[in-house]
Formats: C-alpha cells, structure tokens, sequence
C-alpha cells in the first residue's frame, strides 16, 4: 500500500516552458487536492477534485490547470513557468476531512 | 487575511516536559480541525484532530483543545521527546466533510531539546 506517490520528485524548468505533476493514490479516495508550500508560508490550496472527472479551484489557482480522468490520479499542469510558480508542491487525498499527503515536487523555475 | 493563525513560527522545549502549540482562527464556519507534523523533505502527515461539537481529544502523547468562543485551538505534548522536533501546522476545514479542502497555519517549528 504506497499510498499517495508524485512524480517527479525534483524538476527545474526554465520560463516559459511547461510540465505535467502526477500524483497517484491507491486508498480509493474520492477527493484529491494539490498544494503549494513557499518558505514561511503553509500550504495553499491550488485546484481540487471531489471524484472522478471532477475540479475545482482553490486559493491560489491561477498560472496551472488540473484533469481527473481515472479516480486515483490527479495531474497538475503548468502551461507557461513563471520563476513566481518556483515552490514545493503536495498532493493530498482524502475521503472525509483527514488528508494523506504525497511526500512533494520540488519545482524550481528560472 | 489569514483565516488560520499560529502566531509562534518557532518553539523551543526541554526533553520531558510539555510543548503546547497555539492556534487562532477567524472564520466561523469552520467545523473540524487537524493538526499535521511535518519533517524536512517530507510531506505533513496527520497527528490528531478535533470536531467543532467536542472541547477536547486525546490519543496518546497528544491532546488537542479546543475554545470555541475564543476561537482558539491548541495541541498539547507530553513528555516532549526528540522525534517531535518538526514543523507542526494546525489546518481547519468549513462544514462538508473536508470536500473543499483544508485552509493551513503557517506553522510553528517545535525543537526539543536534550
């Protein structure tokens, strides 16, 4: 039982160019959330998925997009990097309030 | 504005004794609210939490109460011990079941000391 897994853990892009996050849960929850995490900051939710095919926007959900085709995964999408977008990123899911945590992306945009 | 606050960005305890982490928050619709530690590298994994209806929950080490009218939470260890040293973020949640996702403290690094 893995839990939530992201891929990848690490990535540096440069501006402008764009990338996929996955993440991945095999505890068949129905929600799923993406994060971000910047120094001195908790985490802000950017978009999030009340079950499949499903999304919706959080606190911060601008400059990335989001798709829920099959239940267990939830992909985050930057179409255009901006070094404002430079930040650690965490997957979570949940079934009621309790979230588990995917263990982060370090994404760095330069 | 921050609708979750811990005021304390760091905290610093004798091995042993007890560390209590505070939190405030503002919105009133909140209902259900967790603490998370978090290690470096790491992602938060869930600690304890606490429903809107009750005052006060325990498992183990870790107590959380909460002062509704106050609107204040706080998380109680005891006895402190070295693998506590972390980051601990306090979340709440609005009425749903946590379908819309959790609104986070900024959290407070606890270091216990030997």
């Amino acid at each position: 039982n893995a839990g939530v897994t992201q891929t990848p853990k690490f990535r540096v892009l440069k501006t402008g160019q764009s990338m996929t996050l996955l993440c991945a849960q095999d505890m068949n929850h129905e929600y799923m959330y993406w994060y971000r995490q910047d120094p001195g900051m908790g985490l802000r939710l950017i978009h999030y998925s009340v079950g499949e095919g499903t999304t919706a926007k959080g606190e911060v959900p601008d400059g990335y997009n989001v798709s829920r085709l099959k239940k267990q995964n939830f992909l985050l999408g930057l179409e255009s990097a901006a070094p404002s977008q430079t930040s650690v990123y965490f997957c979570a899911s949940s079934q009621v309030y309790e979230q588990f945590f995917g263990p982060g992306t370090r994404l760095t945009v330069l | 504005d921050q609708q979750v606050k811990q005021n304390s960005p760091s905290l610093s305890v004798q091995e042993g004794r007890i560390s209590i982490l505070n939190c405030d928050y503002t919105n009133s619709m909140f209902d259900y609210f967790l603490w998370y530690k978090k290690y470096p590298a790491e992602g938060p994994t869930f600690l304890i939490s606490i429903s809107s209806i009750k005052d006060k929950n325990e498992d183990g080490r870790f107590t959380v109460f909460l002062n509704k009218s106050a609107k204040h939470l706080s998380l109680h260890i005891v006895p402190s011990q070295p693998g506590d040293s972390a980051v601990y973020f306090c979340a709440a949640s609005v009425k749903g079941g946590g379908a819309d996702g959790l609104t986070f403290g900024k959290g407070t690094h606890l270091i216990i000391q030997p």
